[in-house]
């Protein structure tokens, strides 16, 4: 079974850009969540999705953005980029049941602004 | 607020020298306790879950145990192939799958 994958792998843009990330889930996960990562903060929640509907959100500015798609897969949008954007971010799937639910994550987009 | 911390930051060890990784938690309600290893420049790679105080899960050389406000990864005679941040998570009580990270124990096994 093929695992959470992300494109691209790797970016680098200029302050003041946009960039769009995608993400694909494990077949059959519906729900989509995303995570920032950097040195300095660790793993940070931005949002997550569960049937194209945004259920929850992170403490980040509304520079950043996400939707999902019927086919369960995700992107998130970042507008004007700022230094501080510079990280790696996560895309994680999992399983639409009641109760825990094990979530499983791509290798990330490494993402540079310069 | 919903908090998890790791300790020790970073951990030096020897190769077959076993010791343990600790995680404390403060979440009103917990759904579950996960941890992770994540290599450098890699997304995160699942390891346990762990749902109730006293729960115990072994996975080759590791052993994650819960506690009702604190988790144990123990390892036991690690080898250089087992050097990796290990992430622990917690997940809310209410609708999300949201997670709460701690900043991760750094380990290097030496030969």
């Amino acid at each position: 079974k093929a695992g959470v994958t992300q494109t691209p792998r790797y970016l680098i843009k200029t302050r003041g850009q946009q960039v769009t990330l995608s993400c694909s889930p494990i077949s059959g996960h519906r729900s989509v969540s995303w995570y920032q990562q950097t040195p300095g903060q660790g793993l940070q929640f931005l949002f997550e999705y569960f049937s194209e509907t945004q259920r929850n959100k992170g403490n980040f500015p509304g520079r950043f953005s996400g939707r999902q798609f019927s086919n369960s897969r995700s992107e998130m949008n970042v507008s004007t980029l700022e230094l501080g954007d510079s990280a790696l971010y996560l895309c994680a799937s999992s399983l639409p049941t009641q109760g825990v639910r094990e979530q499983f994550f791509g290798p990330g987009t490494r993402l540079t602004v310069l | 607020e919903d908090q998890v911390t790791q300790s020790p930051e970073a951990l030096r060890l020897q190769e077959g020298e076993s010791s343990s990784l600790n995680c404390s938690y403060t979440v009103s309600g917990l759904r579950g306790l996960f941890w992770y290893r994540q290599d450098p420049g890699k997304g995160p790679e699942f390891l346990f879950t762990l749902y109730s105080a006293g729960e115990e899960k072994e996975k080759e050389r590791l052993k994650a145990t819960l506690t009702k406000k604190e988790s144990f990864l123990h390892i036991t005679a690690p080898k250089p192939e087992d050097s990796a941040t290990y992430l622990c998570a917690v997940q809310p009580p209410y609708n999300t799958d949201k997670l709460i990270f701690g900043t991760g124990t750094r380990l290097q096994v030496f030969p």
